[in-house]
């Protein structure tokens, strides 16, 4: 069964980075590229990027390309997302997702206030 | 960067018929936009129902189709139950699948 655990929620201050990490199992991690959504309070889904496991080949969504950094660990099959410079825009529900978005995880919620 | 254009809410009877569509500012959306559709509720994550514009997963009602109609991604709903209320989005491929993007969302109430 597949599954995707995310890491535990964040409190962070305007100007920060946060990372959250993504540990998939259940399936073989190098084999699908691994997507990461965030949802606003109150707000839509809003696609953030892949990565694909295998090769660490990235791509971001326009809106976040120098910010965002995403990566990987084979080794221990977790993805990783990282967004610098935060803001209180930031301040979202933070998902990772198979390829084919049939997985989730469950979320993480990251806090951006000062 | 491409928009994708979803209506903002909808309102179906109980046991009626209802199509939720989804839009590219790009131009008429196609199969090769890969079209998927996902249903979320409050407090959950987003499940898939259709991918590929047309294919059910194992656990998507059958009342819930794919397709695409005049330019557009179409969610048909046939038969709506009151478990069907949420909202609904719509994802599109492109440049062969290197960038997404998810439509604005439809608030669906079944009333």
């Amino acid at each position: 069964q597949v599954h995707l655990v995310q890491s535990g929620a964040e409190v962070k201050k305007p100007g920060a980075s946060v990372k959250v990490s993504c540990k998939a199992s259940g399936y073989t991690f190098t084999g699908n590229y691994m997507h990461w959504v965030r949802q606003a309070p109150g707000q839509g889904l809003e696609w953030m990027g892949w990565i694909n496991p295998n090769s660490g080949d990235t791509n971001s969504a326009q809106k976040f390309q120098g910010r965002v950094t995403m990566t990987r660990d084979t080794s221990i099959s977790t993805a990783y997302m990282e967004l610098t410079r935060l803001t209180s825009d930031d301040t979202a529900i933070y998902y990772c997702a198979r390829e084919g978005l049939t997985n989730w995880g469950q979320g993480t919620q990251v806090t951006v206030s000062s | 960067q491409a928009v994708a254009t979803q209506e903002p809410s909808l309102t179906v009877s109980p046991g009626g018929t209802i199509t939720l569509t989804c839009a590219s500012s790009t131009g008429g959306v196609t199969s090769g936009h890969y079209p998927y559709w996902f249903q979320q509720k409050p407090g959950q994550a987003p499940r898939t129902l259709i991918y590929d514009t047309n294919n059910r997963h194992s656990w998507t009602p059958a009342r819930f189709s794919g397709s695409l109609l005049g330019g557009k991604a179409a969610l048909t709903l046939s038969g709506a139950q009151p478990e069907d209320e949420g909202d609904y989005y719509c994802f599109l491929a492109y440049n062969g699948g290197r960038d997404w993007m998810f439509g604005g969302g439809t608030k669906l109430t079944v009333l």
